[in-house]
């Protein structure tokens, strides 16, 4: 049972690039998200999705975009990279019971330069 | 929406005396009141968790409190050990709602002096 796993753990990417980063948890888990973890500011949602074909718009969604096709996965998309999504990006998922433990992906180092 | 405030944002103690790291929130729906560890480099993992309906919850040396009608919430950590470094994180949600997530504060910096 390996829980939350995040692909890939590091990425430096130019400005301009894209890349998607992909969240899979094996759980059977409804609810998943996506958090961005920056120094001094905790952990920010991005997007989070209810279910597989829905997603909904966080915190600071701007710059990112999701797709939850299959109920294990969750992708979080960069179409153009900004130094400002530099940060370490966090996937958790858990199930759909009120107040139900949210468990982490290890999480994934980002530098966009 | 939801905000949560954190303090002290470090904290250092000696080892086996006691730490307090408060945080207070905004939502007065959030229902439910976690909080994280995370050691460097690596995920946030949950230590203890507190519903509305209690006001106290105590597992081994570690416990949260809660009181509603102020909307703050504490997280006390006694007899401290070096393992106990790290940063914590508390956080807030309408878990009666539940799917739009957990609202963290900025995290506390734990340190615990030998």
């Amino acid at each position: 049972n390996a829980g939350v796993t995040q692909t890939p753990k590091f990425r430096v990417l130019k400005t301009g690039q894209s890349m998607t980063l992909l969240c899979a948890q094996d759980m059977n888990h409804e609810y998943m998200y996506w958090y961005r973890q920056d120094p001094g500011m905790g952990l920010r949602l991005i997007h989070y999705s209810v279910g597989e074909g829905t997603t909904a718009k966080g915190e600071v969604p701007d710059g990112y975009n999701v797709s939850r096709l299959k109920k294990q996965n969750f992708l979080l998309g960069l179409e153009s990279a900004a130094p400002s999504q530099t940060s370490v990006y966090f996937c958790a998922s858990r199930i759909y019971h009120p107040g139900a433990e949210a468990f982490f992906g290890q999480g994934t180092r980002l530098t966009v330069v | 929406g939801e905000n949560v405030e954190q303090h002290p944002s470090t904290l250092s103690v000696q080892e086996g005396d006691s730490a307090v790291i408060k945080c207070t929130y905004s939502d007065s729906a959030s229902n439910y009141f976690p909080w994280y560890k995370q050691e460097l480099g690596k995920r946030p993992q949950l230590i203890i968790d507190i519903r509305s309906n209690v006001g106290e919850k105590k597992d081994q040396r570690i416990a949260v409190t809660l009181n509603k009608t102020a909307k703050h919430f504490s997280l006390h950590i006694t007899e401290t050990q070096p393992e106990d470094s790290a940063v914590y994180f508390c956080a807030a949600s309408n878990s009666g709602g539940g799917a739009d997530g957990l609202t963290f504060g900025k995290g506390t910096h734990l340190i615990i002096q030998p």
